[in-house]
């Protein structure tokens, strides 16, 4: 069956630091894979999605960025954070192609003081 | 503007109780996701429907979407406190594999 992971499950940084959360899936090859940011109370904005290695779409021009070092690997990263990109960042995958259901791993909470 | 409306926006009912969560779009839904959301974790996926008039249930939930594919509604019969949460709907409004989501419902079951 397959997993997602997300690490670390909780993060206090300071603004201006650098920024790297990691995602990695197992159990399935080739998958689309997607970042999302969830702010208190709101639902989920589409931040990044990569359909392969190397292989990355932004969907808002922010702070961060995303990268696909291996194939079931999806980090994202800044490297000065701001107070805004506090929040809730979830990683999904989803087996390649169109409307396929997302499956969630279980967030990191960023908080940037 | 929110291109996926949810309401209500928060939901309190009595345990026993039914509900029914909708989520509407002023665009065709090429597929639309239900999930449950505890606080603080990720999402579990809960249903996905594509075609018009369809619906499904999963356990004591069933969703349904129209035939015009722009409403789907979540009805919970018999709530317990085991439904709280948030339920969120996504949905993939240009058919490219990236699904937009609403704002989320909170739902409290007071038992």
């Amino acid at each position: 069956s397959q997993t997602i992971h997300q690490w670390p499950a909780t993060l206090v940084q300071p603004v201006g630091s650098p920024l790297s959360l990691e995602c990695t899936v197992e159990g399935t090859s080739n998958p689309n894979l997607y970042w999302y940011r969830q702010a208190a109370g709101r639902g989920l904005q589409l931040l990044f999605y990569s359909v392969g290695i190397g292989q990355i779409s932004s969907e808002v021009p922010q702070n961060l960025s995303a990268s696909r070092p291996q194939d079931r690997q999806f980090i994202l990263s800044s490297k000065k954070l701001l107070l805004s990109d506090s929040g809730f960042y979830l990683c999904a995958w989803s087996v390649s192609g169109y409307q396929e259901t997302q499956y969630f791993g279980p967030g990191t909470r960023l908080l940037v003081l | 503007s929110q291109e996926l409306e949810q309401s209500p926006q928060s939901l309190i009912v009595q345990e026993g109780k039914n509900l029914t969560i909708n989520c509407t779009s002023s665009k065709t839904l090429y597929g639309l996701y239900w999930y449950k959301q505890k606080y603080g974790e990720g999402l579990i996926f809960l249903m996905m429907l594509q075609k018009g008039g369809e619906e499904k249930s999963h356990e004591k939930i069933t969703a349904k979407l129209d035939e015009k594919k722009q409403q789907s509604s979540l009805h919970i019969t018999a709530s317990q406190p085991s439904h709280a949460g948030i339920y969120l709907c996504g949905a993939d409004m240009s058919n490219a594999g990236k699904s937009t989501f609403g704002d989320g419902t909170t739902l409290t079951v007071k038992p």
